[in-house]
Formats: structure tokens, sequence, C-alpha cells
């Protein structure tokens, strides 16, 4: 099974509202990311966080980890219509590449 | 600069022809990977370049597949004898150092066979 699993699988809001996404992961990680994809294409990195980090913010996105729980979230606070895109959380765990979820699909309705 | 690219962005191919995808990292990227993307799904490591290193093959589901990177820089991913479960699409990244931090992807190859 997959090492990061996002949470929903799809997620329908109104343009201004917040979304908010899980990942929960199964072994140990050296730090997990975030990652959006538009239209099935290349990913965009959007945010990094360590192990030893349990927030951080960057711009409209916050991002939590929880070790203990093996979890973390993503929130996008003041949705854009913009913002409409898939976005995968990808753990560090030592190996040489990134472990990869299936995805949350986002639909900000304008 | 410029960033990670790959040719072509788009492939049709009969089942049982070979083909081959290209990436060009970011200049100076040491590291090198691909990845596979069915629809709808997360991204399946497939192989793995570090400088002059051994490549992580670990990933390729079979021996069709094989990859190459010439010069520490362009890679070819080539699948022979192309089935129906290889339509996909391939993405490849490169990061600055061997170390796992961001990572930088290409648009991708959509790769179907008919």
């Amino acid at each position: 099974s997959q090492q990061g699993e996002e949470d929903p699988q799809a997620l329908s809001i109104q343009e201004g509202e917040n979304a908010t996404m899980n990942c929960s992961y199964k072994t140990s990680i050296n730090n997990l990311q975030w990652y959006r994809q538009n239209s099935g294409r290349g990913l965009v990195h959007l945010i990094l966080i360590r192990s030893n980090e349990r927030e951080k913010h960057s711009g409209r996105l916050r991002v939590t980890l929880d070790t203990s729980k093996k979890s973390s979230s993503l929130l996008i606070t003041a949705s854009r219509a913009a913002d409409t895109a898939s976005y995968f959380c990808a753990t560090d765990t030592g190996r040489r590449a990134l472990t990869f979820g299936s995805g949350t699909r986002l639909q900000v309705q304008p | 600069g410029a960033g990670v690219s790959q040719s072509p962005s788009n492939k049709v191919t009969e089942k049982g022809k070979d083909v081959e995808l290209r990436c060009d990292p970011i200049s100076g990227h040491t590291a090198l990977y691909w990845y596979r993307q069915s629809l709808g799904q997360g991204l399946e490591f497939l192989i793995y370049f570090q400088g002059n290193s051994a490549p992580d093959k670990s990933g390729l589901p079979s021996d069709r597949f094989s990859a190459e990177r010439t010069g520490g820089s362009v890679s070819t991913l080539t699948i022979q004898r192309t089935q129906q479960e290889d339509s996909a699409v391939y993405l490849c990244a490169s990061t600055e150092t061997s170390g796992v931090y961001e990572q930088y992807f290409g648009p991708g190859t959509r790769l179907t066979v008919t």
C-alpha cells in the first residue's frame, strides 16, 4: 500500500473558503513534502516540513506534522479558483526517492 | 534558468513497439528521478540516478524497462515491447544534491499504447 495516503480523495469548496487535506504515512520519515499538480502534468513543490518541525507557513499555506500520529495536514486559506489542482504529500524515508500518496483533487468553485 | 524538460510531450504507439522518452534535467542537478503516474493515481518511483553512481533500479516494473543517463545530464527511459498497461504519464524530476529535498519536475510524457 502507499506510504502516504491523502484524505479526502476529492474536495469541492467555494472560493474564499479554506481547504484542508490530510496525509497519513506508515514509517518514520526525515521530512514530508507537499506538491501540487495541474492537469495531470508536472508537479510543483509547495512546502517541506522536517520531522522535528510541527508547523510551517508559506503564504496562504499552512502545514502541520504530527509524527506521533504519522500524519500531516495542508491548509489552504481563502482559496481561489486558481487553486484547483491535485495535491500530493510525499515522504522522505531515507530511501533515495520520495514516496508519493495518491493525492487529493481540489475543486474551487468561483 | 530553464527547468526540467521532457520530450515528447505525447506519444502514441502500438502494442509491441519500443519507445524512448527523454529528460533534460536542470543544469548542475546531480540527481535525476523517473516516475510513472497512471490516470488518477499517485506517482510510482521507477529509477534514480546520482552522479556517477550505479542507478537505483528498484522501481522498474519489468525487464522491458531500462534507463540511462549520459554524461551525468540527459536521461532516456526506454520501454521495449510496450503493453497497454504501460500507458501512463512518465515524469522526470531532478534535485540539486544527493539528499532528497525539493524535486523539480518536468511536464511529463503522456504515453498511450494502443
